[in-house]
């Protein structure tokens, strides 16, 4: 069986610190890629995706995240966070035409003023 | 607005009681599924279904059923079996199945009395 291991579960840092949230997984073969945040308060949403296509995808809010395979890691990253970022932040895999998605434990980021 | 609605928001359920959770989606989705968010353990699969009168197990689903008797909606129960219900239950929609990013309802919290 698949599974998604997140490395931090609790990140504090400041505001125009840098981010990078470790991801890595377990399937050995093809994969879909996704990191999905969740705001206080708020219901999950997609932050952003890999399918296919290079491996440096871009998200929204100035997130990123770089698939590299012979790690099998999907390592999330911000260059300068705010406040706003503040948020719990999940990987998730599932296998290339597969349906389940194997979500990570979670990492809860606090961003600092 | 298209979206997932989840009702209600708080549940209360006293030992020995099913409880139903309601989940309904006006995407147009196929496939909907439940998850269970446990504090570190991020989201647990408990059941899928990728089309009308079609649902198939998660990873635990133990405790609960399902019903997929209309396309818009996807409601959980709850059973007595569960040994450990109190949990905050998500559920999500996607266009197909496969390779497909999920949306998020707002969540149940269920507590059990």
């Amino acid at each position: 069986a698949q599974s998604v291991s997140q490395h931090n579960h609790h990140v504090i840092l400041s505001e125009a610190a840098s981010l990078e949230l470790g991801c890595n997984y377990s399937y050995g073969g093809t994969v879909n890629l996704f990191w999905y945040v969740q705001y206080p308060g708020q219901h999950l949403q997609l932050l952003l995706k890999y399918f296919s296509g290079d491996p440096l995808v871009k998200g929204i809010k100035g997130f990123e995240a770089e698939f590299i395979k012979s790690k099998f890691s999907f390592n999330l990253r911000k260059p300068s966070v705010q406040w706003s970022d503040t948020a719990e932040y999940f990987c998730a895999v599932n296998r290339a035409a597969g349906n389940k998605l194997t979500f990570g434990g979670g990492t809860r980021v606090l961003v600092k003023p | 607005d298209g979206g997932i609605t989840q009702s209600p928001k708080y549940l209360f359920r006293k030992e020995g009681q099913n409880v139903t959770l309601s989940c309904e989606q006006n995407l147009n989705h196929d496939a909907m599924y439940w998850y269970r968010q446990d504090p570190g353990q991020g989201l647990r699969l408990i059941y899928y279904s990728q089309i009308v009168n079609d649902f198939q197990k998660g990873d635990i689903a133990e405790g609960y059923s399902v019903s997929r008797e209309k396309k818009e909606s996807f409601p959980l129960t709850v059973t007595s079996a569960q040994k450990n219900p109190t949990a905050f239950y998500l559920c999500a929609s996607s266009p197909r199945a496969d390779n497909q990013p999920q949306h998020f309802g707002d969540g149940t919290r269920l507590s059990i009395l």
